[in-house]
C-alpha cells in the first residue's frame, strides 16, 4: 500500500498571500494524483487530478505540479473562501486508493 | 446537475448491521463507477471500496479493513448504490461518503454519520 504524507499539517497564511502545500508518496505514483478541498461540515470537492489538471469550478489561482513521489499544490493568492483542508490522493496503485493526512490552511 | 446523497446512517450497536444508500441524479448512473469513503471524526479520508459499472464487469473492490464484513452493490434501474455493513465495531464510526468515479471522485455526496456504540 502506498503511503501518502502531507506537509505541513497546518499552514497559517494571510489573505492575498501564496500557499504551498506538499504531498509525498512512499513510492512513485507517476502523475496519478488528485487533490481535494474540504470545508467544515462539507464533503470533499475534487480540485486537481492527473497531478495538474484543474477540476471544473476552481479558478486559475489553484495549480498542481509534480510527478513520481513529490507533489505540490499552490494557491497563488489566497482568498477567504480558500481556507479549508486539502487532501492528496494517489490512484496509481489501486486498490486501495490512499490519502494523505491533510493540510489545514488557516487564516494567519 | 450531478448530485449524490448518502443516507441510512445512525446509531448501531457493536456487532450489528447497517445499510447505507447512495442516491444519484443528474447523470447516467449506469455509466459510472461508484466509490465509498469514510472519515472518522476529526480524521482524514479512508477509501472503503468501489463498484465498477456493468460495462467494466461490475467488479467490486474493498479496503482490507472492511473486506468480508462490508458489501457494495448497485441498482442501475434506480440509480442507487448500497453499502451493507455487517459485524460493525467502534472503529467503523465515521461519516460515510459516496462518490462518482473509481480512481478519482469528481462528485461527492453529502455524507451520512454512522456511530457504532453500545
Amino acid at each position: 500500500e502506498i503511503v501518502m504524507t502531507q506537509s505541513p499539517a497546518t499552514l497559517s497564511v494571510s489573505p492575498g498571500e501564496r500557499a504551498t502545500l506538499s504531498c509525498r508518496a512512499s513510492q512513485s505514483v507517476g502523475s496519478n494524483l488528485a487533490w481535494y478541498q474540504q470545508k467544515p461540515g462539507q464533503a470533499p470537492r475534487l480540485l486537481i487530478y492527473g497531478a495538474s489538471t484543474r477540476a471544473t469550478g476552481f479558478p486559475a489561482r489553484f495549480s498542481g505540479s509534480g510527478s513520481g513521489t513529490e507533489f505540490t499544490l499552490t494557491i497563488s493568492t489566497l482568498q477567504s473562501e480558500d481556507f479549508a483542508v486539502y487532501f492528496c490522493q494517489q490512484y496509481n496503485n489501486w486498490p486501495p486508493l490512499t490519502f494523505g493526512g491533510g493540510t489545514k490552511v488557516e487564516i494567519k | 446537475e450531478v448530485q449524490l446523497a448518502a443516507s441510512g446512517g445512525g446509531l448501531v450497536q457493536p456487532g450489528r448491521s447497517q445499510r447505507l444508500s447512495c442516491t444519484a441524479s443528474g447523470f447516467t448512473f449506469a455509466d459510472y463507477a461508484v466509490s465509498w469513503f469514510r472519515q472518522a471524526p476529526g480524521k482524514g479520508l479512508e477509501w472503503v471500496g468501489c463498484i465498477r459499472n456493468k460495462a467494466h464487469g461490475g467488479t467490486i473492490e474493498y479496503a482490507a479493513s472492511v473486506k468480508g464484513r462490508f458489501t457494495i452493490s448497485r441498482d442501475d434501474s434506480k440509480s442507487i448504490a448500497s453499502l451493507q455493513m455487517n459485524s460493525m465495531n467502534t472503529g467503523d464510526t465515521a461519516v460515510y461518503y459516496c462518490g462518482r468515479g473509481r480512481l478519482w471522485v469528481d462528485y461527492w455526496g453529502q455524507g451520512t454519520l454512522v456511530t457504532v456504540s453500545s
